[in-house]
């Protein structure tokens, strides 16, 4: 079975100062990973997504993350925080590829960002 | 396209009462899921559909109910709600695309905040 770890459930960042915000996964065969972003009272967004192509996935917001299988990690990173990344960030991942299986996701509990000015 | 919406936004139920959440997405897609978050816990799926006329049960299925008469429609029903269903409620729907290829990620509501006093 297939499960996310998120490291840090809040992370606490100055502006302009480097986010990371780490992923670890457990999947049986080679993961789709992803990792979505909940701004408060609102559905969650896709960041970006990792679909075994490239293993450093760009994002939105100047957001990217990079897979490594040795590590089963997907960590979160941007260079220089902003105001505006202050949220929920999840991370998921789905490793069942059959069709009508229904694209099914595990979520990690998520992380809340948090950026002082 | 509005993409994926739900009915109501908000909802105070007492203990006993039943309810129905609306989700309706207007992107074609097969897949959708209903999911709750709770402070700490992420996203736990409910119930899901992979088509027209089918659904399954995810990971906490107990005390909901769910239909999917039409495509574009997916409901969730409280026959008699509990103060432990007091959550936020997400629907998201997913697509398998023709040729086998399928970008794997789901599409998220806005979420529906019920409250069971």
């Amino acid at each position: 079975a297939q499960s996310v770890t998120q490291l840090g459930s809040h992370v606490s960042v100055s502006e302009g100062a480097l986010v990371l915000l780490r992923c670890n996964y457990s999947s049986s065969v080679p993961p789709y990973l992803f990792w979505y972003v909940q701004y408060p009272n609102q559905g969650l967004q896709l960041l970006l997504k990792y679909t075994s192509a490239a293993t450093l996935v760009k994002g939105i917001n100047d957001f990217e993350a990079e897979f490594k299988k040795s590590e089963t990690s997907f960590h979160l990173t941007k260079p220089s925080a902003h105001m505006s990344d202050a949220a929920e960030y999840f991370c998921a991942v789905s490793d069942d590829r059959r069709m009508n299986a229904g694209n099914m996701l595990t979520f990690g509990g998520g992380t809340r960002l948090m950026v002082k000015p | 396209n509005a993409g994926v919406t739900q009915t109501p936004k908000f909802r105070v139920l007492k203990t006993g009462q039943s309810m129905t959440l609306l989700c309706a997405q207007d992107m074609n897609h097969e897949y959708m899921y209903w999911y709750r978050q709770d402070p700490g816990m992420g996203l736990r799926l409910i119930h899901y559909s992979v088509g027209e006329g089918t659904t399954a049960k995810g990971e906490v299925p107990d005390g909901y109910n769910v239909s999917r008469l039409k495509k574009q429609n997916f409901l969730l029903g409280l026959e008699s709600a509990a103060p432990s269903q007091t959550s936020v409620y997400f629907c998201a729907s997913s697509s398998w695309t023709s040729g086998g290829l399928s970008s794997y990620e789901q599409y998220f509501g806005p979420g529906t905040r019920l409250t069971v006093t």
